[in-house]
């Protein structure tokens, strides 16, 4: 079945750029989605990508995509402490469901 | 407009009992999805809901059960609980079915079973 990887902890300093990869396996995956999750609260879309795009840009986040290698990453420049939280990164191959998740990246950031 | 509501927040029951927990969508959303989420499985699909009719469903056991209401408001069932069904277990609405419709996560209900 189709699988999404992600590392599970990323500490950077507050002012530095952060880097989330992420690897999945389902080759007709259409869209992939950075998800953030919050202590005690559900999930929040950040942002997508559609499966035909390399990159998209916005505001603080960049996500890029290689489709060949099946590799996405979320960067967020200028990180924040109001960025310390775990993100997910998601998949879906046709539709809106099911999202398939990787099991998510703790990123904390410090002052 | 309030977002995706879940009640109750937290839920402790014991091995046999059965559970229902419930959420309210965005107004004017249509379409439910259930996820559970635990440390070692991290997040997976139970089912989704659009206009009453269950149109996807994920891996788990048929103790496990949903329903939709005709005000879109979702409701599923965990019958003879075991201990792994302890987990966060999270609601999301859309408006619609396509892939860019976004997905709000409601904040969840936290069961533990005992």
């Amino acid at each position: 079945g189709e699988d999404v990887e992600q590392s599970l902890f990323l500490s950077v300093r507050e002012g530095d750029s952060s880097v989330i990869n992420c690897t999945y396996t389902d080759s007709s995956s259409t869209y992939l989605y950075w998800y953030k999750q919050e202590p005690g609260a559900g999930l929040q879309l950040l942002t997508y990508i559609f499966s035909n795009m390399d990159m998209k840009q916005d505001q603080r986040l960049t996500v890029l995509l290689n489709k060949k290698d099946k590799h996405l990453s979320l960067r967020i420049a200028d990180t924040q402490t109001g960025d310390s939280a775990i993100y997910f990164c998601a998949e879906v191959d046709s539709g809106n469901t099911p999202l398939v998740f990787g099991k998510g990246t703790r990123l904390s950031v410090i002052a | 407009k309030a977002g995706v509501t879940q009640t109750p927040r937290y839920l402790i029951k014991t091995r046999g009992q059965q559970v229902t927990l419930s959420c309210s969508p965005i107004s004017g959303h249509r379409s439910v999805s259930w996820y559970q989420q635990t440390p070692g499985q991290g997040l997976q699909f139970l089912f989704e809901y659009f206009s009453e009719t269950q149109r996807n469903k994920g891996n788990f056991p048929g103790r496990f059960s949903g329903r939709q209401f005709s005000n879109s408001r979702s409701e599923m069932n965990v019958s003879t609980l075991e201990l792994g069904d302890s987990a966060l277990y999270l609601c999301a609405s859309t408006a619609g079915l396509g892939p860019t419709d976004t997905q709000y996560f409601g904040p969840g209900t936290r069961l533990t079973v005992l």
